[in-house]
């Protein structure tokens, strides 16, 4: 079955302590996205990757990086979270960048304490 | 800069009135337009989208929006809403710089 998927899908955690989401998907996109859903602001891209090795900053990349060593998979992390990136996390990807749907991951809902 | 405005943030309607959800959009040049829809606890699925040719645009469940070019919009309709239709929906664009921009969403509530 076609899919992306994120992991974990819950995380409670501190203030400075680094983690990571993962993210992988089954249908050899090029083009893969995190975003991050708050109330009242919709969607916002973090980082995109057009390809392996390749990445770049969307409109809210303070405070996390990625990274694309193969393909299928496009982790997010965050190096010392702040109560700020409390927020619902969604990994995206499709087959190419210009004029292609993106299919969305079930999302991360991350609590920063 | 790209934007895209959903003006209504909550629509509350009962079982088989009609919806129209509004978008607007603000960009000079071609452009790639979708409906996103989040049910309850899932992720975003599409509902439909336009590139090109005919501006009506139909998508799954009896969704359809049409695009207005000189308008900037890119209304999303149901002729008959369900309770099964609640959900938050976004408008999303991508323009010259091959982002896609969401909308804030609109969260609607079908009542039975």
């Amino acid at each position: 079955e076609a899919q992306v998927t994120q992991n974990p899908r819950y995380l409670i955690t501190v203030t400075g302590k680094k983690l990571t989401v993962t993210c992988s998907q089954n249908m050899n996109h090029e083009y893969m996205s995190w975003y991050r859903q708050d109330p009242g602001l919709g969607l916002r891209q973090i980082y995109y990757s057009m390809n392996v090795e390749v990445t770049d900053k969307g409109d809210v990349p303070e405070g996390y990086k990625v990274s694309r060593k193969e393909k299928r998979n496009f982790p997010l992390i965050l190096e010392s979270p702040s109560p700020n990136q409390t927020s619902l996390y969604f990994c995206a990807s499709s087959l190419s960048l210009a004029g292609e749907t993106q299919y969305f991951g079930p999302g991360t809902r991350l609590l920063v304490l | 800069a790209q934007s895209v405005s959903q003006h209504n943030h909550h629509v509350i309607l009962s079982e088989a009135a009609s919806l129209e959800l509004g978008c607007n959009y603000s960009y000079g040049g071609t452009v790639n337009l979708f409906w996103y829809v989040q049910y309850p606890g899932q992720h975003l699925q599409l509902l439909l989208k336009y590139f090109s040719g005919d501006p009506l645009v139909k998508g799954i469940k009896g969704f359809e929006a049409e695009f207005i070019k000189s308008k900037f919009s890119f209304n999303l309709r149901k002729p008959s809403v369900q309770w099964s239709d609640t959900a938050e929906y976004f408008c999303a664009v991508r323009g010259a710089t091959n982002k896609l921009i969401f909308g804030t969403g609109t969260l609607l509530a079908v009542q039975p």
